[in-house]
């Protein structure tokens, strides 16, 4: 029931874009972004909830495709302080507020 | 605006012993959730309160309780415990129980049992 995220790591250089992705195989009501830092918590990114949308956060912008069930969080024009590891949570219809968490994408940004 | 507080932030116990972890959200959250994150099973859901009480429970064992006290401050309980305890919980609040909020996480506190 572990959403699936890929790539499991990315290194870019400031400035580059980078994609991440979430796929379920279960019907989805919502799907959370999070961004951890090392020794840090998890910081809300943004949520999206079924019906397809896509929603942005400065440069950081992500979409769910409802009937594939996944979602894909943008980031352009990476930052420095874009290094961290992203999480999807999952809601699975019928298991509200009980997020089921992706292993991860560790990103890594470089000068 | 204070965000959500861990207490403690580090913890060492023995094998067998029991282990209280606390938390106090965000003011006027209402919804409290517990994450078990370790590096093989990564983030992991416990359980969720939301006003005092228990919505959901996730695949643990019963030695995993929790509780939520009227102010929404919550308490997490481990008995008995085992080496594979050994991990950083985490505590999250909501404004509401919800779906269309997110939730702002502690900072955790790291237990390790020896």
């Amino acid at each position: 029931q572990q959403p699936v995220q890929s790539p499991q790591a990315v290194i870019l250089r400031e400035g580059e874009d980078a994609v991440i992705n979430c796929s379920s195989s279960k019907a989805l009501y919502s799907v959370h972004w999070y961004r951890q830092k090392h020794g840090e918590a998890p910081v809300f990114l943004m949520i999206l909830l079924k019906g397809g949308e896509q929603k942005g956060h400065d440069k950081i912008s992500a979409s769910f495709n409802e009937k594939k069930q996944q979602s894909s969080l943008y980031l352009t024009a990476s930052q420095l302080s874009y290094s961290g590891t992203y999480f999807c949570g999952t809601e699975i219809i019928g298991s509200a507020r009980q997020l089921t968490f992706g292993s991860g994408t560790q990103l890594t940004v470089l000068p | 605006k204070a965000g959500v507080t861990q207490t403690p932030r580090y913890l060492i116990k023995t094998r067998g012993q029991q282990v209280t972890l606390s938390c106090s959200p965000i003011s006027g959250h209402r919804s409290v959730s517990w994450y078990q994150q370790t590096p093989g099973q990564g983030l992991q859901f416990l359980f969720e309160y939301f006003s005092e009480t228990q919505r959901n429970k996730g695949n643990f064992p019963g030695r995993f309780s929790g509780r939520q006290f009227s102010n929404s401050r919550s308490e997490m309980n481990v008995s008995t415990l085992e080496l594979g305890d050994s991990a950083l919980y985490l505590c999250a609040s909501s404004l509401l129980s919800d779906s269309n909020y997110g939730y702002t996480f502690g900072s955790g506190t790291r237990l390790t049992v020896v």
